[in-house]
């Protein structure tokens, strides 16, 4: 199953340009979370918003979360090349063990 | 932090083979694993739940038959494609949770995947 959408798909930037990536989900949960992936990599863990948190920042990343709306937006500030990789959100669906992912956004930072 | 470690990383077979690949928690126990299948281009798609000493649970449209899973420590979960064909090549990848402190996904941690590659 897959929790939802994401847009954009796919976003062309240019260096030290700010990216924006937005989730959306279909069920309550506890948290959400986001995840980076180089082509044909493992998943790198970026960032938990819990679910009575509106926002969060972790270096030049900022995280938002709109329960109400259930969606959620990833900012990326001064992005650089090495950001060129596919963004994903994934939620613990209706606070239960498994995570479920979005469709994800694929990120490419021209330089 | 935890290390989940899977294995192979890629493997190439001729169609008709079956395929194990071993995903385990190097550092804590996990009762509960997850595998996960990635398209080319797509989101990771939930396959099933590999409980220890107990039988998976498959997501609506996984084929349990063909997606042999073994969870027989709490440190291993086995994935065997059967028979596989061309149309099973893919990127799988587990993740794991150690025990304890409430069952939720914060806790989880990824492997770094297996590529499979059918003939």
């Amino acid at each position: 199953s897959q929790q939802g959408e994401e847009d954009p798909q796919a976003l062309s930037i240019q260096e030290g340009e700010n990216a924006t990536m937005n989730c959306s989900y279909k069920t309550s949960i506890n948290n959400l979370q986001w995840y980076r992936q180089n082509s044909g990599r493992g998943l790198v863990h970026l960032i938990l918003i819990r679910s009575n948190e509106r926002e969060k920042h972790s270096g030049r990343l900022r995280v938002t979360l709109d329960t109400s709306k259930k969606s959620s937006s990833l900012l990326i500030t001064a992005s650089r090349a090495a950001d060129t990789a596919s963004y994903f959100c994934a939620t613990d669906e209706a606070g239960g063990f498994k995570t479920i992912f979005g469709a994800g956004t694929r990120l490419f930072v021209k330089a | 932090g935890a290390v989940v470690s899977q294995h192979p990383s890629w493997v190439i077979c001729k169609s008709g083979t079956s395929v194990k690949i071993e995903c385990r928690s190097l550092d804590f126990q996990a009762t509960t694993m997850f595998w996960y299948r990635q398209f080319p281009k797509q989101s990771l798609m939930l396959m099933a739940t590999s409980n220890e000493g107990s039988k998976a649970t498959y997501e609506q449209g996984v084929e349990k038959d063909k997606f042999l899973i073994n969870h027989a420590s709490l440190t291993l979960s086995t994935l065997t494609v059967t028979s596989a064909h061309p149309e099973d090549s893919s990127f799988y990848i587990c993740s794991a949770g150690p025990l304890g402190g409430g069952a939720t996904n914060e806790k989880l941690f990824f492997g770094s995947g297996t590529q499979l590659s059918v003939l």
